[in-house]
């Protein structure tokens, strides 16, 4: 079973509007790392977040924000008036204490979001 | 801070060789070193973990006689494709943890290996 499921593979949007990119994530541990990571066209990841497990306040950081919802199992990522810049693919990730190899990153497949001017 | 480069940013080989690409952390010294491949549209699977000064762990699936990992010192690891194939076509993206463990890890810009 996936253990971090982005299940919208491509989204596009025109400049200006709000989007919300899902994550749906599944573990047994009480403690671990979620993280949001963007991958332009270039390849390189870009670092946005990291939230602990015992962190469940909402996030803001200019146009993004972040709702971490442990009753869901969610960690979504909004992106408030988008920006053509904002194209790329988006990933989700998950950090376990106890799952296997500590630390392992295990990857959502991904969003592609599209922002048409 | 906290910056890790990889080299080369592209190599095209052809089958049969061996390709090594590096990974350096520049501005801080790494615990741990982390391999991801990234086929095209795919997400990043992690390949291996290693340590430095010691023999990687690698993810199942995953030939360690095929991907050979280096990890001599804090700030560099090495990745060598050994008898590449067109099927080892990929994006191999490196990170790096100060601390290890669920410590922060810090990308690497990527490598993109072309096997003809």
């Amino acid at each position: 079973a996936q253990k971090v499921t982005q299940a919208q593979t491509e989204i596009s949007v025109v400049e200006k509007e709000d989007v919300t990119l899902d994550c749906v994530y599944e573990t047994r541990d009480t403690t671990y790392y979620l993280f949001w990571y963007k991958q332009p066209p270039s390849g390189e990841l870009v670092f946005l977040i990291r939230r602990n497990s015992f962190d469940e306040q909402n996030e803001i950081s200019g146009r993004y924000s972040w709702n971490f919802q442990k009753s869901t199992s969610s960690f979504n990522f909004t992106i408030t008036a988008s920006q053509v810049v904002d194209s790329a693919v988006y990933f989700c990730a998950l950090s376990e204490e106890d799952g296997g190899s500590q630390g392992n990153l295990i990857f959502g497949k991904g969003t592609k979001l599209s922002v048409k001017p | 801070g906290a910056v890790v480069s990889q080299h080369p940013s592209r190599v095209i080989c052809k089958s049969g060789t061996s390709v090594k690409i590096e990974c350096r952390s520049l501005d801080f010294q790494a615990t741990t070193m982390f391999w991801y491949r990234q086929f095209p549209k795919q997400s990043l699977m992690l390949m291996a973990t290693s340590n430095e000064g010691s023999k990687a762990t690698y993810e199942q699936g995953v030939e360690k006689d095929k991907f050979l990992i280096n990890h001599a010192s804090l700030t560099l690891s090495t990745l060598t494709v050994t008898s590449a194939h067109p099927e080892d076509s990929s994006f191999y993206i490196c990170s790096a943890s100060i601390a290890g463990g669920m410590d922060e890890q810090f990308f690497g810009p990527g490598t993109r290996l072309t096997v003809l």
